[in-house]
C-alpha cells in the first residue's frame, strides 16, 4: 500500500509568513494528489486537487505543486484564517490514504 | 446548495452493528462517487470506503474490509454505511465526502458535518 508521509508534522510561522509544507509518498503517484484543510471542530476544506489545481473560491495565495513522490503546498502571506491542521491525500480507485496532517500555529 | 447531512452514529457496544446514512441535497445525486471517512478524536483522517456513482464499483479500507458495507440508493439520494462487529478503534466521526465527479478516484470536494460513532462496553 502507498503511505503519505508530511512534513513537518507542526509548523509555527507568523501572519505575513510564507511557509511550504511537505508530503511524500512511498511510490510514484503522478499528480493524484489533493490537499484538504481542517480548522478545530470543522469539516475539512478542499484547497488543491491534481497536485496543483486551485479548487474553485480558494484564495490565490494557496498553492501545490510537484508530481511523482513529492509534493508541497505553498501559502504566500499568511492570514489569520489559515491557522490549522492541513492534510495531503492520495486518491486512487484502490485506497485513498491521507498524510498525518501538518498542524500550522501561530508564532 | 450543495449539502451532506450524516445520520445513525450511536454509542454500541463491541460487537455491534450500526448503519449510518447520508443525506444529499442541492447537486445531482447520482452523478458523483462517494466516500465515507473518519476521524478518531484528536486524531488524523483515515478514508473508510468509496462508490462510484452507480453502486457498481466499492473499496474498502483494510481495517474494515469484511466487516462494513457501504451502499447507495440514488432514487432518495442517499448514501450508507453498514457496519458490523465494531470494535474499539471503530469509534470516530464519520464523515461522509462527495468525489469530484463519477467515478471512485477523485478529491472530495463537499463533506458532510459528520455522525459520531463510539463504541464501548
Amino acid at each position: 500500500d502507498i503511505q503519505m508521509t508530511q512534513s513537518p508534522s507542526t509548523l509555527s510561522a507568523s501572519v505575513g509568513d510564507r511557509v511550504t509544507i511537505t508530503c511524500r509518498a512511498s511510490q510514484s503517484i503522478t499528480t493524484w494528489l489533493a490537499w484538504y484543510q481542517q480548522k478545530p471542530g470543522k469539516v475539512p476544506k478542499l484547497l488543491i486537487y491534481a497536485a496543483s489545481t486551485l479548487q474553485s473560491g480558494v484564495p490565490s495565495r494557496f498553492s501545490g505543486s510537484g508530481s511523482g513522490t513529492e509534493f508541497t503546498l505553498t501559502i504566500n502571506s499568511l492570514q489569520p484564517d489559515d491557522f490549522a491542521t492541513y492534510y495531503c491525500q492520495h486518491y486512487s480507485t484502490y485506497s485513498p490514504v491521507f498524510g498525518q496532517g501538518t498542524k500550522l500555529e501561530i508564532k | 446548495e450543495e449539502q451532506l447531512v450524516e445520520s445513525g452514529g450511536n454509542v454500541v457496544r463491541p460487537g455491534g452493528s450500526l448503519r449510518l446514512s447520508c443525506a444529499a441535497s442541492g447537486f445531482i445525486f447520482d452523478d458523483y462517487g462517494m466516500s465515507w471517512v473518519r476521524q478518531a478524536p484528536g486524531k488524523g483522517l483515515e478514508w473508510v470506503s468509496n462508490i462510484n456513482w452507480n453502486g457498481g464499483i466499492t473499496r474498502y479500507a483494510d481495517s474494515v474490509k469484511a466487516r462494513v458495507t457501504i451502499s447507495r440508493d440514488n432514487a432518495k439520494n442517499s448514501l450508507y454505511l453498514q457496519m458490523n462487529n465494531l470494535e474499539a478503534e471503530d469509534t470516530a466521526l464519520y464523515y461522509c465526502a462527495r468525489h469530484r465527479n463519477s467515478g471512485s478516484s477523485e478529491a472530495f470536494d463537499v463533506w458532510g458535518q459528520g455522525t459520531m460513532v463510539i463504541v464501548t462496553s
